[in-house]
């Protein structure tokens, strides 16, 4: 069975502190691992796709980097805007597009 | 370019009544996926639909069903509501192996 897990649960950091979220995964055959951005109240956005260890991927503030049985993302000098949770999912060879996501890491940026 | 919209964006029902909610695809998507969002289990695969069929099911009771019209647009319905039904019922549609999520649906039963 395809596992996500997700760390810390909850993060705080002040404006400017630079940090990292995890995601360790399991899956039968990565097809590919998924960063989305969920604010209360709305759907996850999308932020990233990942297909392969050593793949690496940045926007603004955010870097997602994968190895073979986990993902970081790196946020360097955080703003307030960034609070959200931030969503992990993977999504396994011959499963169509079905995700399996992690719990998420609910980050709160202080200003 | 429209993003994925769900209709409605809240709901409330009581026990034993049925629901349906519908999803409208970013243009050009054929893939759609439904998920269920809880405190406490978090993010749920139900269900994927491509051209009209079922592609793959998630692990939820028979009473959790769906379908796909030829202009992409689907639906789920969810029977002899229950309690624990109460969640954020969120619609997303695929090019590639990318989803887009939508606002969601919050379902209350009661």
């Amino acid at each position: 069975e395809d596992q996500v897990t997700q760390s810390p649960e909850a993060l705080r950091l002040q404006e400017g502190e630079s940090s990292s979220l995890n995601c360790s995964y399991t899956v039968s055959g990565l097809r590919g691992l998924f960063w989305y951005r969920q604010d209360p109240g709305k759907g996850p956005e999308f932020l990233f796709t990942l297909y392969s260890a050593g793949e690496e991927k940045e926007k603004e503030r955010l870097k997602a980097t994968l190895t073979k049985k986990e993902s970081f993302l790196h946020i360097t000098a955080p703003k307030p805007e960034d609070s959200a949770t931030y969503l992990c999912a993977v999504q396994a060879e011959g499963s169509a597009r079905q995700l399996t996501f992690g719990s998420g890491t609910q980050l709160t940026v202080l200003p | 370019k429209a993003g994925v919209t769900q209709t409605p964006r809240y709901l409330i029902k009581t026990r034993g009544q049925q629901v349906t909610l519908s999803c409208s695809p970013i243009s050009g998507h054929r893939s759609v996926s439904w998920y269920q969002q809880t405190p406490g289990q978090g993010l749920q695969f139900l269900f994927e639909y491509f051209s009209e069929t079922q592609r793959n099911k998630g692990n939820f009771p028979g009473r959790f069903s769906g379908r796909q019209f030829s202009n992409s647009r689907s639906e789920m319905n969810v029977s002899t509501l229950e309690l624990g039904d109460s969640a954020l019922y969120l619609c997303a549609s695929g090019l590639g192996s990318e989803q887009f999520f939508g606002p969601g649906t919050r379902l209350t039963v009661l």
